[in-house]
């Protein structure tokens, strides 16, 4: 069965440094593709970037990038130059058998706090 | 800009009753979600659809039901009430086989008295 794990309930992290939030997964599955999701205090779920499982490359988007090691099934984000409205929990997800309709449900971890000190 | 929209930010209920949280989006999606989220345990999904009128159940399906009559609504119907189903719901959309992201709704917190 899938499984999404992130370790890290809270992290404190100093604004400006470099953030790196845990993500393990487990399948069974060769293709599924793995998410970073923010929810800021509002409570809005806001989509930050995607992997899949058969993307050469990590993949990036502005401040954010997924150190993807496909061995290890691990699948961290990585927030460089950290700022104080970064602080949110932050959900990694996986989708399996991407590519058709019915397989489209996603399965979150259960989330890392982040909060930012000026 | 993807909208979903919820019916209710904040709802209070009382145990026993029939609850319908409604969910629409504007952006044409295949899919519909509803997840539960409750501190440490993240998201949850409950049902899913990926047509109208089609629904498969997700990993905690118990005590719910869903309808989508039409491709843009999508509701959840607690049939009796219970203080266990207090929880923040969150409705998402995607595309079928093209999208790759779910759209999120701002949630719905409800509390059962």
């Amino acid at each position: 069965a899938q499984k999404i794990t992130q370790t890290q309930p809270g992290m404190f992290v100093q604004e400006k440094e470099a953030v790196t939030l845990d993500c393990t997964y487990d399948t069974s599955d060769p293709s599924y593709g793995l998410f970073w999701y923010k929810q800021p205090s509002s409570g809005e779920m806001i989509f930050l970037i995607y992997q899949g499982s058969y993307d050469q490359q990590n993949a990036t988007e502005g401040r954010y990038s997924l150190n993807f090691q496909k061995a290890r099934k691990s699948a961290n984000l990585v927030i460089s130059a950290s700022q104080l409205g970064d602080s949110a929990m932050y959900f990694c997800a996986m989708r399996e058998g991407v590519g058709y309709s019915s397989a489209s449900k996603i399965i979150f971890g259960s989330g890392t706090r982040l909060s930012i000190r000026p | 800009d993807v909208k979903v929209t919820q019916s209710s930010r904040y709802l209070v209920k009382r145990t026993g009753e029939k609850v319908f949280l409604e969910c629409v989006q504007d952006m044409d999606h295949e899919n519909m979600f509803w997840y539960r989220q409750d501190p440490g345990l993240g998201l949850r999904l409950i049902y899913f659809s990926y047509d109208v009128k089609m629904k498969e159940k997700g990993d905690i399906p118990e005590g719910y039901s869903v309808s989508r009559e039409k491709k843009e609504r999508f509701s959840l119907i607690l049939e009796s009430a219970s203080t266990n189903q207090t929880s923040m719901y969150l409705c998402a959309s995607s595309f079928g086989d093209r999208g790759v992201e779910q759209f999120f709704g701002p949630g719905t917190r409800l509390t059962v008295l």
